[in-house]
């Protein structure tokens, strides 16, 4: 089945300054990449997602890239604010359309 | 758009008792959902997919007699804790598929169940 790694677990960064965290997964099937937001007892919040036939996208201070035949993933956050600061999960779908989830990333913004 | 509500958000129950949690597609129809279980500071496990008017597919290691699934209607889908047990206590989620937009998953607000 589909294995999704995510790296780093913790991210700590200088408000303004950009984080990058990056997913892998295994199975060349999958073709729709989401990546949540999730905050402390809250829901996981779709911040952003990517199909398997485009290379990029791009919402304001969000980016996430896609390199299908390396099959790893990134998003790209730019000039990151205090409310940035989260956990982040990058998901994949597997060959029965389930996602399959990354291991998160805590993501800290300090002022 | 894309609501997905869950009730309750948080439940304490005695060990041996039965919880459940219900998970509702508020302004749209999902013929599926999915169900999740997070522990603190971790990933989201699936536990098992809902599918309307059929049995729900478990995944490897989840009980299927313990944790019950029923996905009565297009916008409806319950889970039921069986003879719960301390190591049950755990975040509850559930998302719903869109039937229109086929991979989107829209996550519940979550629901503590805590098991004394």
């Amino acid at each position: 089945g589909e294995n999704v790694e995510q790296h780093p677990s913790t991210l700590s960064v200088q408000e303004g300054d950009s984080a990058v965290i990056k997913c892998t997964y295994s199975d060349s099937a999958s073709n729709y990449f989401p990546w949540y937001k999730q905050e402390l007892g809250k829901r996981p919040q779709l911040i952003i997602d990517i199909r398997s036939n485009v290379g990029e996208k791009k919402d304001q201070r969000i980016a996430v890239t896609l390199n299908k035949t390396a099959k790893h993933f990134s998003l790209h956050i730019t000039e990151t604010q205090p409310e940035d600061s989260a956990v982040y999960f990058c998901a994949a779908t597997d060959s029965w359309g389930k996602l399959q989830f990354g291991a998160g990333t805590q993501v800290v913004v300090t002022p | 758009g894309a609501v997905v509500s869950q009730h309750p958000s948080w439940v304490i129950c005695k060990s041996g008792t039965s919880v459940k949690i219900e998970c509702r597609s508020l302004d749209f129809q999902a013929t599926t959902m999915f169900w999740y279980r997070q522990f603190p500071k971790q990933s989201l496990m699936l536990m098992a997919t809902s599918n309307e008017g059929s049995k729900a597919t478990y995944e490897q290691g989840v009980e299927k007699d313990k944790f019950l699934i029923n996905h009565a209607s297009l916008t409806l889908s319950t889970l039921t804790v069986t003879s719960a047990h301390p190591e049950d206590s755990s975040f509850y989620i559930c998302s719903a598929v869109n039937r229109d937009k086929r991979y989107e998953q829209y996550f519940g607000p979550g629901t503590r169940l805590t098991v004394t």
